[in-house]
C-alpha cells in the first residue's frame, strides 16, 4: 500500500489548467520536499520538479506547491505532449525509505 | 550531456544472481548520491536502494533488504546493484537515478537512465 495517495486520472482540454494532488502525512510530505515525475507511454521517467524548483528543460506551465501534508502539481495551459502518468515521491521518515504515489494519468481531451 | 546507462539486465532464474551496472557521464559522479528505482510491468515506481556519494551511507527498501546490495566505484563513474536470490516479484525495469545532493536521504531523483529489464523465471 502506497504511503502517498494520488488521483487515478485527471483530464482536461488543451489550454485548460489541471491540478494533481499528492496526499501524505507528517512523516512524508509534512516534513520533506516532494518530487514530481512524468512518464510518457511507460517510457523513462523524467523529473518535472523537486520542491518548488522546475527541473531543467521543463516548461514553466508546470508549477508545484505544498500545504501541510498535501502537495500539488499544476499544469497551466495543458498541452497534448503533457499526456502522461505523473508520480509524486518523497522521503518517509518512519520507513527510512522513499515512497512513491500510485500515479495520476493525465489525459488531454 | 548528463547521461546514465544501465546494463546487465536479462533473464535470471529464481534464487540465482544478477548484477546490474550503471555508467554515468556528464557530471561529477562522486559529488552525488545515487539510487536504483524499479517498475514492474504495468505497475508504479518503487524505490529500491540508495547510496551516498562516498558509499558511507546506504539504504534499502524492505522488499529487497538482505538480498540486494548497492555499491559504487567513483573511479569508474559506475553504480551497481547485486541481486541475490531474486524472486518473481523482483521482475521489473530497473532504473539508475542521480540524486540532487550527496546524501541519499531526504532528497529526490534528478536524472534517470533508460532502464534495464530483469526477468525472473525458471
Amino acid at each position: 500500500q502506497s504511503a502517498l495517495t494520488q488521483e487515478a486520472s485527471v483530464s482536461g482540454t488543451v489550454g485548460q489548467t489541471v491540478t494533481l494532488s499528492c496526499i501524505g502525512d507528517s512523516n512524508t510530505i509534512g516534513s520533506y520536499p516532494v518530487g514530481w515525475y512524468q512518464q510518457i507511454s511507460h517510457g523513462v521517467p523524467k523529473t518535472v520538479m523537486f520542491g518548488n524548483s522546475l527541473a531543467s528543460g521543463i516548461p514553466d506551465r508546470f508549477s508545484g506547491s505544498k500545504i501541510g501534508t498535501t502537495a500539488s502539481l499544476t499544469i497551466s495551459g495543458l498541452q497534448p505532449e503533457d499526456e502522461a502518468d505523473y508520480y509524486c515521491s518523497t522521503w518517509d521518515y518512519s520507513l527510512s525509505a522513499y515512497v512513491f504515489g500510485t500515479g495520476t494519468k493525465v489525459s488531454v481531451l | 550531456e548528463v547521461q546514465l546507462v544501465e546494463s546487465g539486465g536479462g533473464l535470471v532464474q529464481p534464487g540465482r544472481s544478477l548484477r546490474l551496472s550503471c555508467a554515468a557521464s556528464g557530471f561529477t559522479f562522486d559529488d552525488y548520491a545515487m539510487h536504483w528505482v524499479r517498475q514492474a510491468p504495468g505497475k508504479g515506481l518503487e524505490w529500491v536502494s540508495g547510496i551516498s556519494w562516498n558509499s558511507g551511507s546506504i539504504g534499502y527498501a524492505d522488499s529487497v533488504k538482505g538480498r540486494f546490495t548497492i555499491s559504487r566505484d567513483n573511479a569508474k563513474n559506475s553504480l551497481y546493484l547485486q541481486m541475490n536470490s531474486p524472486r518473481a516479484e523482483d521482475m521489473a525495469f530497473y532504473y539508475c537515478a542521480k540524486d540532487y545532493s550527496s546524501s541519499w536521504t531526504g532528497g529526490a531523483f534528478d536524472i534517470w537512465g533508460q532502464g534495464t529489464m530483469v526477468t525472473v523465471s525458471s
